[in-house]
């Protein structure tokens, strides 16, 4: 069973901020909150994870609520490169661990 | 982040015969790596879990004996898929982890079984 929930696509002007939401509603303690990106026919590329407090990188921001059953991913400046598939996924730390793949938010940034 | 190559990129073979194809880690040692499947219009699957010089972990219904999955050294796993048949089709993607946090995905082999 999927145990992120994401709206199926999304669209975004270049240059804006997209937003993709993700909801996460049966996270436990040890699970963080993953994003991946997959361009079309390529592998995924990581982006960002996080445990519970925001956390920002070179290519996105993430944002974790209080109560971590939710987030939200924040690329601030979409261009067209950015438009892909993208992946939320909680999973435990560990060399092991897996990555369950859901359907994921199929973003297409326009000019 | 760090780099995961797949060999080759695509392959076209014909039914019945072998394919294998290799993830290198570039500029890390992966001690575990991972084997996904990814048919069109649908996301990826894990189909199982390698550790260098152990056995492989195959996920439920993934045949162990189809897809023989070999991790010999910390920068290289290959999958072979054998007696390969049209509907193995699909888009095969490995992945080491670089760490307990993070994994790393190679760019993808698309193999076509005629």
């Amino acid at each position: 069973d999927a145990k992120t929930t994401q709206p199926p696509s999304m669209d975004c002007a270049e240059g804006r901020a997209a937003n993709l939401p993700c909801n996460h509603s049966t996270i436990s303690g040890n699970e963080y909150v993953y994003w991946y990106r997959q361009i079309h026919s390529q592998g995924p590329q990581y982006i960002i994870h996080g445990l519970k407090n925001n956390e920002t990188n070179e290519m996105a921001s993430l944002i974790i609520t209080e109560d971590r059953k939710s987030s939200t991913l924040i690329l601030p400046h979409a261009t067209l490169r950015d438009t892909a598939v993208y992946y939320c996924i909680v999973r435990v730390a560990g060399w092991g661990s897996t990555l369950t793949f859901g359907k994921g938010t199929m973003l297409l940034v326009s000019p | 982040g760090a780099v995961v190559s797949q060999h080759p990129s695509r392959v076209i073979c014909k039914s019945g015969t072998s394919v294998k194809i290799e993830c290198r880690s570039l500029d890390f040692q992966a001690t575990t790596m991972f084997w996904y499947r990814q048919f069109p219009k649908q996301s990826l699957m894990l189909m199982a879990t390698s550790n260098e010089g152990s056995k492989a972990t195959y996920e439920q219904g993934v045949e162990k004996d189809k897809f023989l999955i070999n991790h010999a050294s910390l920068t290289l796993s290959t999958l072979t898929v054998t007696s390969a048949h049209p509907e193995d089709s699909s888009f095969y993607i490995c992945s080491g982890a670089g760490g307990p946090d993070t994994q790393y995905f190679g760019p993808g082999t698309r193999l076509t079984v005629l």
